[in-house]
């Protein structure tokens, strides 16, 4: 069965810092790797999905990485700003998607 | 506006009332799927479903029930709510492509209580 972990639970930041959330995975047969922003009290917003021959996606500030045979992802916010303070999912898909508990995430003004 | 709608959004019944949560995209995607969000627990998957007339179990699919007779609406279905199903359940719902299910779109959310 396919377990997802995420680390760290919450990560408390100053604005401009640069940061890495962590992703892994047991089972390296996914079809790809999603993560997803969510706000308290709202549904989840996808960021980035890499599918499983990809490295790497970019989207603005975010860059995120996969390495399957690891299984582990990568998500790295560039100078972060407190309108990124939200809390941060991965989830790997195999047909069934598997969800990270999730990185809580403050950015300090 | 591409979106997933989910109704209600709230909603407090009683034990044993049957209850139905509707899901409808406007993508025209393949996949929908359902889930419910709790404290210490995350999301976990209920029902998923690759097409119409298409479902399958996620991990937590017992007091639940689920249908696909078109393809853009996926009820979920509460025969007989019980109180450890009081929760926060998203509907999403994705295109297939060759590469799998593709970038996953959600719904807002339902917030059920269930007394």
């Amino acid at each position: 069965k396919q377990e997802v972990t995420q680390i760290p639970a919450a990560l408390s930041v100053p604005e401009g810092e640069n940061l890495v959330l962590n992703c892994s995975f047991t089972d390296s047969a996914i079809y790809n790797l999603q993560w997803f922003r969510q706000d308290p009290g709202k549904g989840l917003t996808s960021l980035l999905l890499i599918q499983s021959s990809q490295r790497e996606q970019t989207s603005g500030r975010l860059n995120a990485s996969l390495d399957k045979s690891s299984g582990r992802s990568t998500l790295y916010i560039a100078a972060s700003q407190p309108g990124d303070s939200a809390t941060y999912l991965c989830a790997v898909s195999n047909n069934d998607m598997r969800f990270g508990a999730g990185t809580r995430l403050t950015v300090k003004p | 506006e591409a979106q997933v709608t989910q109704n209600p959004r709230y909603l407090i019944t009683v034990t044993g009332k049957k209850l139905t949560v509707t899901c409808s995209q406007n993508m025209n995607h393949e996949y929908m799927s359902w889930y419910r969000q709790d404290p210490g627990l995350g999301l976990r998957q209920i029902y998923y479903s690759m097409n119409v007339e298409v479902t399958d179990k996620g991990d937590v699919p017992e007091g639940y029930k689920v249908s696909r007779k078109e393809k853009r609406n996926f009820p979920l279905i509460l025969e007989s709510p019980s109180p450890n199903q009081t929760s926060l359940y998203f509907c999403a719902s994705s295109h297939i492509g060759t590469g799998g299910t593709g970038e996953l779109f959600f719904g807002e959310g339902s917030r059920l209580t269930v007394l």
